[in-house]
């Protein structure tokens, strides 16, 4: 069955280091979005893309970086973690054109920034 | 003010009451709509789409009114395994803006 998987599920470091989540997706899905969630603010749009080389900001950007080079996959980088950013970080895709259509999340990545 | 807002709740139900949730949002110009539900720690997913003329899933039913700018969530008769966090998700007339509420906690009490 198609899914979409992330990785690691837990992590904690240290302020300052850079940190890499991975996403993965079975789907074949043009379209790929990472989320922070925090109490208080709901999901959060970091990062999305349309297809391969495609990568646009979204609301809270900064501090986060991503890149796409296959259709599977799109990783993404905190250049230099603080405490700010602990949070869960989902990830996730959908099919159709645009961002209208339904998005299937992975499970989560929980990240703990010290 | 926030693009999308939802009233947190929590709402706490006995079995069988029907509930409502709203959530509102702020730009005119939105163009799609979409309800989740997230359990506890764990991912949202996809519980329905929202259109103007309504629809209605089983025991729930989704409304858009866009002149006063909100859509809403019904619950009918509800059940213990309806208790859940629901998002409202708000999709603007570029698509590549879309926006989540903070969710509406709902326990159904046995």
């Amino acid at each position: 069955d198609a899914e979409i998987t992330q990785s690691p599920r837990h992590k904690i470091t240290e302020t300052g280091r850079q940190v890499t989540l991975a996403c993965h997706q079975t789907w074949n899905h043009n379209n790929m979005f990472w989320y922070r969630q925090d109490l208080g603010h709901g999901l959060r749009l970091i990062h999305y893309s349309y297809g391969v080389q495609d990568t646009n900001k979204g609301e809270v950007s900064d501090g986060y970086s991503v890149s796409r080079s296959n259709t599977e996959d799109l990783p993404l980088t905190l250049e230099s973690a603080a405490s700010s950013q602990t949070s869960v970080y989902f990830c996730a895709s959908s099919d159709y054109p645009g961002a209208t259509d339904t998005q299937y999340f992975g499970p989560g990545t929980r990240l703990t920034v010290l | 003010r926030k693009e999308v807002e939802q009233d947190p709740g929590p709402f706490n139900v006995p079995e069988g009451a029907t509930v409502a949730f709203n959530c509102t949002y702020s730009n005119s110009a939105s163009q799609s709509f979409f309800w989740y539900r997230q359990d506890c720690r764990k991912e949202p997913k996809l519980l329905m789409s929202v259109y103007s003329s309504g629809n209605e899933d089983g025991r729930f039913t989704a409304q858009l009114n866009r002149a006063s700018q909100y859509i809403s969530l019904l619950i009918r008769d509800s059940k213990l395994s309806d208790s859940a966090t629901y998002l409202c998700v708000v999709i603007s007339n570029t698509g590549n803006q879309f926006y989540f509420g903070t969710g509406t906690s709902l326990t159904v009490i046995p």
